[in-house]
């Protein structure tokens, strides 16, 4: 099983700045890892898949990186809305697998 | 415009069984793997099983296999989730997600909560 773990579990961050979170996996997952957006009482909605692809109707601001083992998500200026719980699921093999999360909050 | 909307959750005892459906529109429903994902409450998310297009594979996590069963109706549109030998900890939010295959999930139903407790 790949076990993805996001760093850091938590961040906290002003509007604006800019927000960088990693997601390292057990073993190489080629590009096959996306990134989901959760806010309180909603479901998950894709951002990025296959490690840099933005979904439909995301926001520029926000990019994925990487490939193998190292993957990061990066808002380049924070908006209000985006603070959010953030995940990333792998698809290169199974059982498909998230990481645990990471808390991006409001400082 | 793709749409996901789970039923059939409750409050289930321990052992016991539920059905789980999710209506799908929007898209060509046969075309595409189905999956379900759960968030148990305040945790983060586990995959639990996901069909193909034609419902000709499945793939089960192993916290359920032998006692979920996932299948999909593809002339109603329809995906469900079988779930018996229920215990405490399958206490989830179950959200049903279009992909799972060669596709990440997107988009995802609001999910449907399913508490098992005696």
């Amino acid at each position: 099983e790949v076990v993805l773990t996001q760093s850091p579990a938590t961040l906290s961050l002003s509007p604006g700045e800019r927000a960088t979170l990693s997601c390292r996996a057990s073993q190489s997952v080629s590009s096959s890892l996306a990134w989901y957006q959760q806010k309180p009482g909603q479901a998950p909605r894709l951002l990025i898949y296959d490690a840099s692809n933005r979904a439909t109707g995301i926001p520029a601001r926000f990019s994925g990186s990487g490939s193998g083992t190292d993957f990061t998500l990066t808002i380049s200026s924070l908006e209000p809305e985006d603070f959010a719980v953030y995940y990333c699921q792998q698809r290169s093999s199974w059982p498909r697998t998230f990481g645990q999360g990471s808390n991006l909050e409001i400082k | 415009e793709v749409q996901l909307v789970e039923s059939g959750g409750g409050l289930v005892q321990p052992g016991g069984s539920l059905r789980l459906s999710c209506a799908a529109s929007g898209f060509t429903f046969s075309n595409y793997a189905m999956s379900w994902v759960r968030q148990a409450p305040g945790k983060g998310l586990e995959w639990v099983s996901s069909i193909s297009g034609s419902g000709g594979s499945t793939y089960y996590a192993d916290s359920v296999k032998g006692r979920f069963a996932i299948s999909r109706d593809n002339s109603k549109n329809t995906l469900d989730l079988q779930m018996s030998s229920l215990r405490v900890e399958d206490t989830a939010l179950y959200y049903c997600a279009k992909g799972g295959y060669s596709t990440p999930y997107d988009p995802w139903g609001q999910g449907t909560l399913v508490t098992v407790s005696s």
